[in-house]
């Protein structure tokens, strides 16, 4: 069976630190990746998509980046975060079909101060 | 760009009373795909319900039921026979023939027993 990784589940950053979020899916291979954004209480704003290794589709300009080094890798990172940043970051996989369904990791809280 | 909209920030229902989520959403395509997510206070997002916009029958999954209205872009979640584990924040979404998702901002359901 598939399952999504995320590490770290709680961060707590000053601001201007760099940032790096992982998210690894097991069990499947060439996965559609996906990293949302949740402010509390709200809906799920997508920051990155991926189709495969090295394809990287961003949906926000801000200081925040995507990588996918590896099939099953997708990496969240910032060089300097602002308090903005904060919030509830979901990693999110699902199979090639537009049917399919999206699975979601259980998320990372970044805290920046 | 798709929008997507839940006009009901917040419902309650009696515990085995029905319940109706709304949902509205903006597109000029044709062929989209429609869903409905649970996140209860564990963050970790649900695949509740999925609707294909080519079909016209209504999807239903013991429970949950929808009422998907194509023309008037409507798409609302119908949850039967409510139960105290049904508390949780909906989140309906809208996802494109390119594959990008586009999220609600969310109607938190309360059960009262």
């Amino acid at each position: 069976s598939q399952t999504i990784h995320q590490w770290p589940a709680t961060l707590v950053q000053p601001v201007g630190s760099p940032l790096s979020l992982e998210c690894t899916v097991e069990g499947t291979s060439n996965p559609n990746l996906y990293w949302y954004r949740q402010a509390a209480g709200r809906g799920l704003q997508l920051l990155f998509y991926s189709v495969g290794i090295g394809q990287i589709s961003s949906e926000v300009p801000q200081n925040l980046s995507a990588s996918r080094p590896q099939d099953r890798q997708f990496i969240l990172s910032s060089k300097k975060l602002l308090l903005s940043d904060s919030g509830f970051y979901l990693c999110a996989w699902r199979g090639n079909g537009l049917f399919e369904t999206q699975y979601f990791g259980p998320g990372t809280r970044l805290l920046v101060l | 760009a798709q929008t997507v909209t839940q006009s009901q920030p917040e419902m309650s229902v009696q515990e085995a009373e029905t319940v109706t989520l709304s949902c509205t959403y903006d597109t000029s395509e044709s062929d989209y795909y429609l869903f409905w997510y649970k996140q209860p206070p564990s963050r970790q997002m649900i695949l509740v319900i999925r609707q294909e916009a080519y079909k016209q029958q209504n999807a239903t999954e013991n429970r949950f039921s929808v009422n998907f209205q194509k023309a008037a872009k409507s798409f609302s979640l119908k949850i039967s026979d409510s139960q105290l584990g049904d508390a949780a924040m909906y989140f309906c979404a809208y996802r494109s023939n390119a594959g990008k998702s586009t999220f609600g901002d969310g109607t938190t359901l309360t059960v009262k027993p």
